[in-house]
């Protein structure tokens, strides 16, 4: 089946602009994922959603990212006033939601975000 | 808190060597996973195994095989006869209870050289 998928591929844009992330998680995955992965920083935890539960924010770097998931599938992940520091590729995981905390995380492939 | 340490930043073998990453987690609770992703140059990252905390049977596949020891708060992969295929990043990382996000090593690079 289709695994998770994301878009665009590759995104530039000037510092200061807005941007959206979209994903789309492996049909009947309950919980999705974003990460950021950075030189410096390596791969690093944004938000997480569980159904309807509240998502949980708490790896989100500042007030300028946000995200949202509608119908409990796709999900969009905006910059806002977008930083260089900001550069990164951003990642999106899906899993099952039942089964506990062993279910492994499938990832898309990634969107590279560049700001000049 | 959780962290996983992946001291090997890059590794360079010649195919058929075999090769041992390294992995050490810390993490406060008694019920906790362990993960291995493999990132080709592609970027995708690519599932591996899982090992949950009670479970501390080595376990093989093919020419992957994975060292789990509690006591050393390890989790070792080693790669048997490695291919150029092999070549990738290969991340290590932790879930515990505290949160369902995974806390990932800081990736160990490996180059298999024909």
């Amino acid at each position: 089946g289709a695994g998770v998928s994301q878009s665009p591929s590759n995104k530039v844009t000037e510092k200061g602009k807005d941007v959206e992330l979209r994903c789309d998680p492996i049909s009947g995955h309950t919980a999705l994922y974003w990460y950021r992965q950075s030189l410096g920083q390596g791969l690093e935890f944004l938000i997480y959603f569980q159904g309807n539960s509240a998502p949980d924010k708490s790896g989100l770097p500042s007030d300028r990212f946000s995200a949202e998931r509608t119908g409990g599938s796709v999900s969009t992940l905006t910059i806002q006033r977008t930083q260089q520091e900001d550069s990164a590729v951003y990642l999106c995981a899906s899993s099952l939601g039942t089964g506990g905390y062993n279910q492994p995380q499938h990832f898309g492939d990634g969107t590279r975000l560049s700001i000049l | 808190a959780q962290k996983v340490t992946q001291a090997q930043t890059e590794i360079s073998v010649v195919e058929k060597e075999d090769v041992t990453l390294d992995c050490v987690y810390e993490t406060r609770d008694t019920t906790y996973y362990l993960f291995w992703y493999k990132q080709p140059p592609s970027g995708e990252l690519v599932f591996l195994i899982r090992r949950n905390s009670f479970d501390e049977q080595n376990e093989i596949s093919g020419r992957y095989s994975w060292n789990f020891q509690k006591s050393t708060s390890s989790f070792n992969f080693t790669i048997t006869a490695s291919q150029v295929v092999d070549s990738a990043v290969y991340f290590c990382a932790l879930r515990d209870t505290g949160r369902r996000a995974l806390t990932f090593g800081s990736g160990t690079r490996l180059q298999v050289q024909p």
